[in-house]
Formats: C-alpha cells, sequence, structure tokens
C-alpha cells in the first residue's frame, strides 16, 4: 500500500522568509512525487515532479524540493516567499496510473 | 495550454436526488480521472479511466457510478444523493499515465446534499 503525509496542516509565514513545506511518503519501491498548488476556487496546478537522478528537483516560481529516500520525504522549499504565494499546497505519489494526495497544507503569507 | 472543463459548477440537490456531473477534455488525453476534495482528507481517487468505455475503481467508489463515453467526456453519477456526498469534486486528465505525465484539473464542480 501506498500513502503520503501531510504533517502540518496550516502553515505562516512572512513575505521574504524561507518556506519548507513537508511531505512524507510510505511506498516500498523508488516513488514517482509531484507537488501540486491549489490557488483559491482554482483547480491544482503541477509544481514540480521528481522520478529519478537529481534528489533535488526545481520547479515553477522558483520552488523547489528534496527527495529523500532514507527519510521517505520529499519537501518541498522556497528561499523567499511572496505573498501570492499563500495556496493550498499537495504532495503527490504516482503507482502505476493513479496519483494519491496528501492531505494538503494551507500556506498564509503574512505582509 | 491543456483544457479541461466540468459542468454544473455549483449543483444543490435533496437527499435521493440524482446528479450527474460532467468532464470534457480537449487534450486528446488518455486518462481521465475523478476526485473529491474534502478538508483534512486531501483529494480521494473515486474513479477512473483509460480510455472510451473502460472504468476503474479508485478508493472511494461507493455511491458513485461513472462512464466514460468518448475520449473527451467522462461522466460522474450518483443515483441516491446523500449529505456524505457533499464534497467538491475534480476531474482530471492525463495523457501518458501517471509515472510520467502529469494531471490536469478542471476547476472543480461544487455539490451540496441537502
Amino acid at each position: 500500500a501506498q500513502s503520503v503525509t501531510q504533517p502540518d496542516a496550516r502553515v505562516t509565514v512572512s513575505e521574504g522568509a524561507s518556506l519548507q513545506l513537508r511531505c512524507k511518503y510510505s511506498y516500498s519501491a523508488t516513488p514517482y512525487l509531484f507537488w501540486y498548488v491549489q490557488y483559491p476556487r482554482q483547480g491544482l496546478q503541477l509544481l514540480l515532479k521528481y522520478y529519478s537522478g537529481d534528489p533535488v528537483v526545481q520547479g515553477v516560481n522558483s520552488f523547489e524540493a528534496e527527495f529523500s529516500k532514507s527519510n521517505s520525504s520529499f519537501h518541498l522549499q522556497k528561499a523567499s516567499v511572496h505573498w501570492s504565494d499563500s495556496a493550498v499546497y499537495f504532495c503527490a505519489l504516482g503507482n502505476y496510473n493513479v496519483l494519491y494526495f496528501g492531505s494538503g497544507t494551507k500556506l498564509t503569507v503574512e505582509p | 495550454e491543456a483544457a479541461v472543463t466540468q459542468s454544473p459548477r455549483n449543483k444543490v440537490t435533496v437527499t435521493g436526488g440524482n446528479v450527474t456531473l460532467s468532464c470534457r477534455q480537449t487534450n486528446s488525453h488518455n486518462y481521465m480521472y475523478w476526485y473529491r476534495q474534502d478538508t483534512g482528507h486531501g483529494l480521494r481517487l473515486i474513479h477512473y479511466s483509460y480510455g472510451a468505455g473502460n472504468l476503474q475503481i479508485g478508493d472511494v467508489p461507493d455511491g458513485y457510478k461513472a462512464t466514460r463515453t468518448t475520449q473527451e467526456d467522462f461522466f460522474l453519477l450518483l443515483e441516491l444523493a446523500s449529505p456524505s456526498q457533499t464534497s467538491l469534486y475534480f476531474c482530471a486528465s492525463s495523457g501518458a499515465g501517471l509515472n510520467t505525465g502529469q494531471l490536469y484539473f478542471g476547476e472543480g464542480s461544487k455539490l451540496t446534499v441537502l
């Protein structure tokens, strides 16, 4: 079985601060991992994806994520957040043709 | 740009009512999915399909039927709606299966069952 856990339901940071959103996964093989973002009243949009190779992957809007097999983690990071980054972020794991999502982390960026 | 269109965007029905949610994609994608989104649960897969006439069962299929009539169209059917099915429903499509592709989501259909 596979699962994705996002331990932080809500995160609040100040504009310009760095950000880390945590994601832990459970999967027996090397996973296909994704981060999606959901802005208010919209569907989900892909931020970045990891299949193999370099454990640090770059995404859109200066987001990056680091895969760690030893820790079963795929944390999302950004060096300096902007108010427009306020949204809900979902970590997801791909198993064959199905994507399994975590419960999401709501990010609020304060001025 | 991949396009997935859902209708209706908002729907209110009563317990026991009959609801059909529609999804159309114009990307020639093989895979289409129906998810429901609930606070604290993230997105949970209801049904998916890899082509016209095909249907695969997801993680939370109880109370839902689905039908893929064409490459473009995927419908979610609630024949006896219950309040527990009040949720935000998302349709998505993917061109290459999730192991290589990415999902393109519609804007969601909010369903309220009174």
